[in-house]
């Protein structure tokens, strides 16, 4: 694998189920993102982790709940979703420090119903 | 922070033809600048990126130019292909990518 992936790349799932989003990014950065993609809106950061420690938390509900174990691993926890939850959601990482890129998963695309 | 202004689409245009994306950008230092594209069912690329002023990026035919004077950091091709059909987003960078709206660019045959 290279790059950064995502897993699943899509999912449905009901309003009171649980369910987690997984990206793994294999370029040896140090910094990953979680953004939420919904159609005709810019894209929206949700979380940062810079060298395994939350750094950012954009007024996002605590029914998102990230984790990053390591800095190759970064989950999304997903519980009790709304509808308008439904987006394309992406996983980023990068270097802290370094240029300012971020490298980009090919995202999940969630649904719930 | 940073905040960016981009040309609002979406854009048509036929093969070959002549594409320009503005960007205006608003910052209190001077960001790196980046764009990047999304393709149907992907997530987003890097195209090119630009560190300091009258910088240019390129890649793959597209060129940005990084003017402090104007904050801007318009994207050019000088002749497109079907296979750029995409999104294409301008982010300016302190600490972190804003990204604009993103402008979609659809290209026919």
């Amino acid at each position: 694998e290279t790059g950064v992936t995502q897993t699943p790349r899509h999912l449905v799932m009901g309003m009171t189920n649980k369910k987690s989003l997984k990206c793994e990014q294999h370029l040896g950065h140090n910094a990953m993102y979680w953004y939420k993609q919904s159609a005709k809106k810019p894209l929206e950061l949700m979380f940062v982790y810079s060298l395994e420690e939350r750094v950012e938390n954009n007024s996002v509900p605590s029914r998102f709940s990230p984790e990053c174990p390591n800095s190759s691993h970064l989950f999304l926890h997903l519980h009790t979703l709304q509808p308008e939850d439904s987006a394309l959601y992406l996983c980023a990482s990068s270097v802290v420090g370094g240029g300012g890129e971020q490298y980009f998963g090919p995202g999940t695309r969630l649904t719930v119903t | 922070g940073d905040s960016v202004t981009q040309m609002e689409g979406p854009v048509t245009l036929s093969e070959e033809a002549f594409l320009t994306i503005n960007c205006t950008y608003t910052a209190t230092g001077y960001p790196s600048l980046f764009w990047y594209v999304q393709y149907p069912g992907e997530g987003l690329q890097l195209l090119l990126k630009a560190t300091k002023a009258d910088d240019k990026g390129s890649n793959k035919g597209f060129e940005a130019t990084y003017r402090k004077e104007t904050t801007s950091f318009h994207l050019e091709k000088g002749s497109v292909q079907v296979s750029d059909s995409a999104v294409y987003f301008c982010a300016p960078s302190d600490y972190k990518l804003s990204f604009g709206a993103g402008t979609t660019v659809t290209v026919r045959a």
